[in-house]
């Protein structure tokens, strides 16, 4: 399956620690987008990246957060000092082309901050 | 005014009727529209894009744009207890560069 793989699936963290989120897009895509999708809420875009470019952070919080592309490996979404309020569904999708291309999701990371 | 809106539902029909699915949207120049569905405890899941006035049809799902009025739907024709999900409409909005904006969903429960 040439799916978007994400991992790992669950992630626990206590308050303080850091949480780190992988993403690998679908084989042959370039575009990578992170999505949380907080409790009973709706899917909020937090940030878009091409390879070694960040390219709209517009979603993504100002404090604690980050993303990178790499050139090579998966995509990281690492957030800092995480709080209860992370506590969330991350979702990563991807896209071939940029420009209004359908994007495609990955299972989802579902982390929990005690 | 949201900028993408949906019935939050739940829609209930019956099995194998026709599930009718609406979505607005604020942006009057938006070009690119998705739906969208999901499991509980999923990810979602592509059913259609659109991008030109009229319908599209793929199987039993039937997604219509609507630019002038600014409203996408989605019509799921012999509805199957599979199809209870949350459907999701999302849109690319003008100067959005390539994010989605999602709607909150409408939850559908085909019944037996």
């Amino acid at each position: 399956n040439a799916g978007v793989m994400q991992n790992p699936r669950h992630l626990v963290r206590r308050r303080g620690q850091e949480a780190r989120l992988r993403c690998s897009p679908m084989k042959g895509h370039s575009h990578v987008y992170w999505y949380r999708q907080l409790p009973e809420e709706g899917l909020k875009f937090m940030v878009y990246l091409q390879k070694e470019n960040i390219i709209d952070e517009s979603g993504m919080p100002k404090e604690r957060f980050s993303a990178e592309f790499p050139k090579e490996g998966p995509s990281i979404l690492r957030i800092q000092q995480v709080v209860r309020g992370d506590s969330a569904a991350y979702f990563c999708a991807s896209s071939p082309r940029g420009s209004q291309d359908t994007q495609y999701f990955g299972p989802g990371t579902r982390l929990t901050v005690l | 005014q949201k900028e993408v809106e949906q019935n939050s539902g739940p829609l209930s029909v019956p099995e194998g009727a026709i599930a009718s699915l609406n979505c607005t949207y604020s942006d009057r120049g938006s070009q690119s529209f998705f739906w969208y569905r999901q499991y509980s405890g999923k990810s979602p899941e592509l059913i259609m894009s659109i991008y030109s006035n009229g319908d599209k049809e793929d199987g039993r799902f039937t997604a219509q744009l609507n630019k002038a009025s600014q409203y996408v739907s989605l019509l799921i024709r012999d509805s199957q207890p599979s199809d209870s999900a949350t459907y999701l409409c999302a849109v690319i909005l003008t100067g959005g560069g390539n994010k989605l904006t999602f709607g909150t969903g409408t939850q559908l429960k085909v019944e037996l």
